[in-house]
């Protein structure tokens, strides 16, 4: 089954403290996976692909196959970073399998 | 240039009715997608289309739902008979080409109630 797992609905975390949004998925075969952002009142947007390997807004992600994961991580929280952030897995059919999704509140 | 758009963007209806949202993709998108965003369950794949074809049409929930899409352009989601558990933002997204080269860009949604 294709599936992508986000086990914390909501997360608090204070100002400057270490961030970490956890993504599990299920897959055969090798995995294209994302994050996507929504902040509050604009629209649902790209974050950061694993195949660019980029660093977007102080935020990384790393693919782990052997425990197929793609944990979203940033060293020190921003408050504008509260948002509703998703998990995704883009399967051979072209189609994106989205996680239930992780809402962040960064806290003064 | 302008974004994805979606129409209208808010529907409340009464249980049994017909609805249709709209959406206009970012001109020359050849890709277009419509999600269900409701709360506790995320985002939901509904349909996908390629041009003016579907190609996938397996997350349509029933065979209540359906959508079209013109001209390469517009596309049409249409929900009959509508029942409260359709109520929820229903999400258009269009893209230059497949989505492994391709950023996906989304529309600002139309929030459906169903009373």
């Amino acid at each position: 089954a294709q599936r992508v797992t986000q086990p914390e609905k909501l997360l608090s975390v204070f100002k400057g403290a270490p961030v970490e949004l956890k993504c599990n998925y299920s897959y055969s075969g090798s995995p294209e996976l994302f994050w996507y952002v929504q902040y509050s009142r604009q629209r649902l947007q790209l974050l950061l692909r694993h195949i660019s390997r980029e660093s977007i807004k102080g935020f990384t992600a790393d693919l782990n196959k052997g425990e197929t994961s793609f944990h979203l991580k940033k060293p020190f929280a921003q408050e504008e970073d509260s948002a509703m952030y998703y998990c995704a897995l883009l399967n051979r059919d072209d189609k994106i399998i989205f996680g239930k999704g992780t809402r962040l509140h960064i806290l003064p | 240039g302008a974004g994805v758009s979606q129409s209208p963007s808010n529907k409340v209806t009464e249980k049994g009715k017909d609805v249709e949202l709209r959406c206009d993709p970012i001109s020359g998108h050849t890709a277009l997608y419509w999600y269900r965003q409701s709360l506790g369950q995320g985002l939901e794949f509904l349909i996908y289309f390629q041009g003016n074809s579907a190609p996938d049409k397996s997350g349509l929930p029933s065979d209540r739902f359906s959508a079209e899409r013109t001209g390469g352009s517009v596309s049409t989601l249409t929900i009959q008979r509508t029942q409260q558990e359709d109520s929820a933002v229903y999400l258009c997204a269009s893209s230059a080409g497949p989505i492994s080269y391709n950023e996906q860009f989304f529309g600002p949604g139309t929030r459906l109630t169903v009373l």
